[in-house]
């Protein structure tokens, strides 16, 4: 595809519920990265994959929050037992390098806890 | 973004006037330094970025400039257009913090 895309584009769960939210990057590009985006905020930094391995999670918030990647493509973010405070976008990015460097967002998906 | 502060949070300018936004940082292994311009509804696009060992860069009406000793750097926008409103997020990125963006700034072009 030409871009990053994410699907849903929007997404309404109720609260304890569990969502997944799905990314596809820029084909080929090895590195892949999901953000927290609040209202009105700056993106917050939730996890990084290089190809299929998950380096960096420490900015996930708790452990209701997943993310996996495994065939170094997709990428799914899975968030369990959803709760108010998580109602946020969230935000991909891929890169065609290791490292940082330039970051190719999708246009995220909106999620509303209830 | 709390370790990247970005300042103002809400510009407003006349169209055709030119735009500074400034980010200061604290880590100084940070060497990756790019703006990124977010529109309503939309991911955040990269305009223009900087690495540390360059003290400035520019792209038609838009520049970066860097201060590594004062740890902060800039985003000028010049010659302003109505198509230049949206907000704009400063990033910095291959220190010990992490991938990190500023607050973003609000840039309102009054026609």
């Amino acid at each position: 595809g030409a871009g990053v895309s994410q699907s849903p584009r929007y997404k309404v769960a109720k609260r304890g519920q569990d969502v997944a939210l799905r990314c596809d990057p820029i084909s080929g590009h090895v590195s892949l990265f999901w953000y927290q985006q609040a209202l009105g905020q700056g993106p917050e930094f939730l996890t990084y994959f290089q190809n299929e391995a998950q380096l960096d999670k420490s900015g996930l918030p708790s452990d209701r929050f997943f993310a996996e990647r495994p065939e170094g493509s997709v990428s799914t973010l899975k968030i369990q037992r959803t709760q108010q405070e998580d109602s946020a976008v969230y935000l991909c990015a891929s890169s065609s390098t290791l490292g940082v460097d330039t970051q190719y967002f999708g246009p995220g998906t909106r999620l509303t806890v209830l | 973004g709390e370790n990247v502060e970005q300042h103002p949070s809400t510009l407003s300018v006349q169209e055709g006037d030119s735009a500074v936004i400034k980010c200061t940082y604290s880590d100084s292994a940070s060497n990756y330094f790019p703006w990124y311009k977010q529109e309503l509804g939309k991911g955040p696009q990269l305009i223009i970025d900087i690495r540390s060992n360059v003290g400035e860069k520019k792209d038609q009406r838009i520049a970066v400039t860097l201060n590594k000793t004062a740890k902060h750097f800039s985003l000028h926008i010049t010659e302003t257009q109505p198509e230049d409103s949206a907000v704009y997020f400063c990033f910095e990125g291959g220190g010990a913090d992490g991938l990190t963006f500023g607050k973003g700034t609000h840039l309102i072009i009054q026609p």
